[in-house]
């Protein structure tokens, strides 16, 4: 089984510049979240979907971040404009579907984002 | 304001010998808790997990322990392996229906040969 595909791997931008990250989940998972794990945090979830509708975005930076996910399967983070906090590594899971269980959260090896 | 801490960085054993990483989380609703393994340049994979009627949970090497009174729970690797070398956060669910996550800021756990 193909594990959850993320790319690119790695990013050099300027700050002001925009972004964007590409996820794809593993195959029939419903439950797509994105994640931003700044170095010596834990990951901070940003953004949930459940198919292709929002469970939760509470805490996503929505005056410069924005995803969406179209047609339930792969996703998309960008970021327009980049500040130099931005800098971090850019998480993508999934699971099967809300309810299943947690514990189930399958991360993808995630972007690195640095912001000069 | 921290819900989940993990207060120790970093953590040094000799291969063969016990591991102990600890956790602490400020809110005694919380009932389902969980341990991410994370090597460098690869995303978090699950390793276990506990839920709040239990205060024990095994799998092979690994065994958390939960003190709720304590709101304290703790990974227990027994024997350290050098390929269990890797950062290990623990994780909380804070909301049931939305399996929304809270993790720890991590324990770099290092096994020596």
């Amino acid at each position: 089984e193909a594990g959850v595909a993320q790319s690119p791997r790695y990013k050099i931008i300027e700050k002001r510049q925009s972004v964007a990250f590409w996820c794809n989940p593993i195959s029939g998972h419903a439950t797509l979240y994105w994640y931003q794990q700044i170095l010596g945090q834990g990951p901070k979830l940003l953004i949930q979907f459940q198919n292709n509708g929002v469970v939760d975005d509470s805490q996503l930076p929505k005056d410069r971040f924005s995803a969406e996910r179209l047609k339930g399967v792969d996703s998309t983070l960008k970021i327009q404009p980049a500040k130099l906090e931005d800098s971090a590594v850019y998480l993508c899971a999934s699971s099967l579907h809300l309810g299943q269980g947690v514990g189930t959260q399958y991360f993808g090896p995630g972007t690195r984002l640095l912001v000069l | 304001d921290q819900q989940v801490k993990q207060n120790s960085p970093s953590l040094s054993v000799q291969e063969g010998r016990i591991s102990i990483l600890n956790c602490d989380y400020t809110n005694s609703m919380f009932d389902y808790f969980l341990w991410y393994k994370k090597y460098p340049a690869e995303g978090p994979t699950f390793l276990i997990s506990i839920s709040s009627i239990k205060d024990k949970n095994e799998d092979g090497r690994f065994t958390v322990f939960l003190n709720k009174s304590a709101k304290h729970l703790s990974l227990h690797i027994v024997p350290s392996q050098p390929g269990d070398s890797a950062v290990y956060f623990c994780a909380v669910v804070t909301q049931g229906g939305s399996e929304k996550l809270v993790f720890g800021k991590g324990t770099k756990l290092t096994v020596n040969p």
